[in-house]
């Protein structure tokens, strides 16, 4: 079985541009993660989607991140413009509920650097 | 806010040598989750601790939940150059139901 999907993996822009990652979750999996995770930090939450509704949003910086699961299927999560600070890896998870008991799993995440 | 810290954040160590890493926090967790996550790579879970004063065995990983369920620990005996990585706690948050990670333990084992 395929495990959740995350492209690219690396991404290398000058502030002030957009950028775009795009995530495949696993087949039959309702929920969807998305997290920042800092160098040498854990990962931290920045969206939470239960097929295509946003169920939590509170941790994403809505003046410049942005976020779509159109068909509860795949994610796309969004930049503009990105900051120097936005350099991290962007993980995306996938869990077939969106209990605290589903078990989340993550995909190999995307590696931003803003310049 | 429920916070997690780990310690120590960074360890290296020897083949054959034993180690014990610790989860604290103020908070007290549902449950709480162990992860390990490889260069690249995302985390993948481990083990979930529910009930206070657990202890679960995975081949030479023993993890252990406090009484009060506010800390936890990890320990690897003989610890093997596959053991290399980062170590990630991560709380289930009694209230909202969210996984809190902490910032994570960085594990060098030397051959």
């Amino acid at each position: 079985e395929a495990g959740v999907v995350q492209s690219p993996r690396y991404k290398i822009i000058e502030k002030k541009q957009p950028v775009a990652f795009w995530c495949n979750p696993i087949s039959g999996h309702n929920t969807l993660y998305w997290y920042l995770q800092n160098l040498g930090q854990g990962p931290e939450l920045l969206i939470r989607y239960e097929n295509e509704e946003a169920v939590d949003d509170s941790q994403l910086p809505k003046d410049r991140f942005s976020a779509e699961r159109l068909k509860g299927v795949d994610s796309t999560l969004k930049i503009q413009p990105a900051e120097l600070g936005d350099s991290a890896v962007y993980l995306c998870a996938s869990s077939l509920g969106g209990t605290s008991t589903d078990t989340q799993y993550f995909g190999p995440g995307t590696r931003l650097t803003v310049l | 806010t429920q916070l997690l810290e780990q310690s120590p954040q960074f360890l290296s160590i020897q083949e054959g040598e034993n180690l014990t890493v610790y989860c604290n926090s103020s908070s007290v967790f549902s449950s709480l989750q162990w992860y390990r996550q490889e260069p690249g790579e995302g985390p993948v879970l481990l083990v979930t601790v529910v009930t206070g004063g657990e202890v679960k065995k995975l081949k030479r990983l023993t993890f252990q939940f406090g009484d009060a369920r506010k800390d936890s620990s990890l320990h690897i005996t003989a610890a093997q150059p596959g053991d290399t990585g980062l170590y990630l706690c991560a709380g289930i948050s009694s209230n909202t139901g969210k996984l809190i990670f902490g910032q994570g333990t960085t594990l060098q084992v030397k051959p």
